[in-house]
């Protein structure tokens, strides 16, 4: 089990909005990072901080936080866009050095 | 445009000692607020922090491996390395060495491409 929880599947039609989250309690302090990955690749930053894209990063990819739950939206979601996708985040218990990550939530562009 | 490549072998036998290495291309290691991490996925599962080395020797590792890990830098050769010990079947994964940025809330920014490691006879 993680620390932080994502849901195991999401699917979003072709075109539409999906919004995948992340729930755990170190993330009333800590903002969370996202994370796309595709078969066979390494993970890739989409998303850190409060709502920051790294360069080459899509607009439609955006990022939120409220109280234990981060949320990564995907506005008009691409057939490009399937993936798994981690969130992860500092650990606010103990010394705050630990780091964690969620379990991943693989979405499914139809 | 900074790059990370792991290295290292693709074969274990039990109870020896995992040896990986991360070699940093296009930038450089000795600035500060860099955490030079590991971090490993299992066949089919999630990602799972290994641990990270900072300010070229301040350490911290995965409660859960910590009796059996250790992470170094060596910034003259721009490499910093990943030695588990006592490996066991389970810790047959994909190895990933990656750059976590304080600057950008401790993201990891920058992944190597990652090394398939099995613990096997």
């Amino acid at each position: 089990s993680s620390d932080l929880t994502q849901d195991p599947a999401v699917s979003v039609a072709l075109g539409q909005t999906v919004r995948i989250t992340c729930q755990g309690d170190s993330l009333r302090k800590y903002f969370a990072s996202w994370y796309q990955q595709k078969p066979g690749q390494a993970p890739l930053l989409v998303i850190y901080g409060k709502n920051n894209r790294p360069s080459g990063i899509p607009d439609r990819f955006s990022g939120s936080s409220s109280g234990n739950t981060a949320s990564l939206t995907i506005t008009g979601a691409q057939a490009e866009d399937e993936a798994d996708y981690y969130c992860n985040s500092r650990d606010s218990r103990g010394d705050h050095r630990r780091v964690l990550f969620g379990g991943g939530t693989k979405l499914t562009v139809l | 445009q900074v790059q990370l490549q792991e290295s290292g072998p693709g074969l274990v036998k039990p109870s020896q000692t995992l040896s990986l290495t991360c070699t940093v291309a296009g930038g450089s290691m000795s600035s500060g607020g860099y955490y030079w991490s590991w971090i490993r996925q299992h066949p089919g599962k999630g990602l799972e922090w290994i641990g990270y080395i900072y300010n070229s020797e301040s350490t911290h590792y995965n409660p859960s491996l910590k009796s059996r890990v250790t992470i170094s830098v060596d910034t003259s050769k721009k490499q910093f390395s990943l030695k588990l010990n006592s490996v066991t079947a389970a810790d047959t994964a994909m190895y990933y060495c990656a750059r976590g940025i304080a600057a950008r809330n401790d993201a990891f920014d920058i992944w190597g491409q990652g090394t398939m490691v099995t613990v096997s006879s």
